[in-house]
C-alpha cells in the first residue's frame, strides 16, 4: 500500500526567502515520487519527477527535491521564492511494481508575500 | 501541441439529472485517467484506461459512475441520478502509457460540477 503525508497545509514566505515543502510518503515498493503545481484555474503541471535515479532531482522553475529512503521523505526546496510560485503544490507516490495508481498528498498551498 | 482539453469547463445540475462529462487527451496517448477533486484536497483517483478499455475502476465510488473511451481517445465520465456529495472538480489526464512506472501525466483544467 502506498501513501503520501503532506505535512503542512499552508506555507507562507516572503519573495527572495527560501521555500520548503514537506513530504513523507509511504510505500511497499520502491516509489517514483513526483511534485505537481496546480495555478487557480490551470491544470496540474509537473514539477519533478523521482524515479530511483539520482536523489537529488532538479525540476522547472529553480524547484529540487531530494530523496531521502531512510526519512521516507520527498521534501521540495527553493532557493529564492518567486511571487509567481504561489500556488497548491501536491507530492505524488506511485509504485513501480504493483498498483501504478498514483496517490496524491493533500496539498500544500504556498503564500508569497512581497 | 494541444494539451488535455475537458468540456465543459462549468456544470451546475440538480439532484438526481444525469451528466456527461467529456475529456479530450493528447493525441498519441493511451492511458488516460479520471479524477475528482474535492475543496481543499488532492486528486483522487477514479478510474484509468489504457487503450479502449478501462485497465483500473476500482476508484469509482459506486455504480453511478460510470466511462467509457470507445475509440481509445476521446473518454466522457457518466454521473446518474446525480447527489450533492458529488459537487467537485472533475480532472482528466493522459501519458503516453502506463507501462511498468508512473509516466508524467498531462491534466486538463478540469470540470466544476456543481450539484443543487
Amino acid at each position: 500500500a502506498q501513501s503520501v503525508t503532506q505535512l503542512d497545509s499552508h506555507v507562507s514566505v516572503s519573495e527572495g526567502t527560501p521555500v520548503l515543502l514537506r513530504c513523507n510518503y509511504s510505500s511497499s515498493y520502491s516509489p517514483s515520487l513526483f511534485w505537481y503545481v496546480q495555478h487557480p484555474n490551470k491544470g496540474l503541471q509537473l514539477l519533478l519527477k523521482y524515479t530511483s535515479a539520482a536523489t537529488l532531482v532538479k525540476g522547472i522553475n529553480g524547484f529540487e527535491a531530494e530523496f531521502k529512503k531512510s526519512e521516507t521523505s520527498f521534501h521540495l526546496t527553493k532557493p529564492s521564492a518567486h511571487m509567481s510560485d504561489a500556488a497548491e503544490y501536491f507530492c505524488v507516490v506511485s509504485e513501480l511494481e504493483g498498483s501504478y495508481i498514483p496517490t496524491f498528498g493533500r496539498g500544500t498551498s504556498l503564500i508569497v508575500h512581497p | 501541441g494541444a494539451g488535455v482539453s475537458q468540456t465543459p469547463s462549468n456544470k451546475v445540475t440538480e439532484k438526481g439529472k444525469y451528466v456527461e462529462l467529456r475529456c479530450d487527451p493528447i493525441s498519441g496517448h493511451t492511458a488516460l485517467y479520471w479524477y475528482r477533486q474535492s475543496l481543499g484536497q488532492g486528486p483522487e483517483f477514479l478510474i484509468y484506461f489504457q487503450g479502449t478499455g478501462a485497465a483500473d475502476d476500482s476508484g469509482l465510488p459506486n455504480d453511478r459512475f460510470f466511462a467509457v473511451r470507445p475509440e481509445g481517445s476521446v473518454s466522457t465520465l457518466k454521473i446518474q441520478r446525480t447527489e450533492r456529495g458529488d459537487s467537485a472538480m472533475y480532472l482528466c489526464a493522459s501519458s503516453l502509457d502506463s507501462g511498468t512506472r508512473y509516466n508524467e501525466q498531462f491534466f486538463g483544467p478540469g470540470t466544476r460540477l456543481t450539484v443543487l
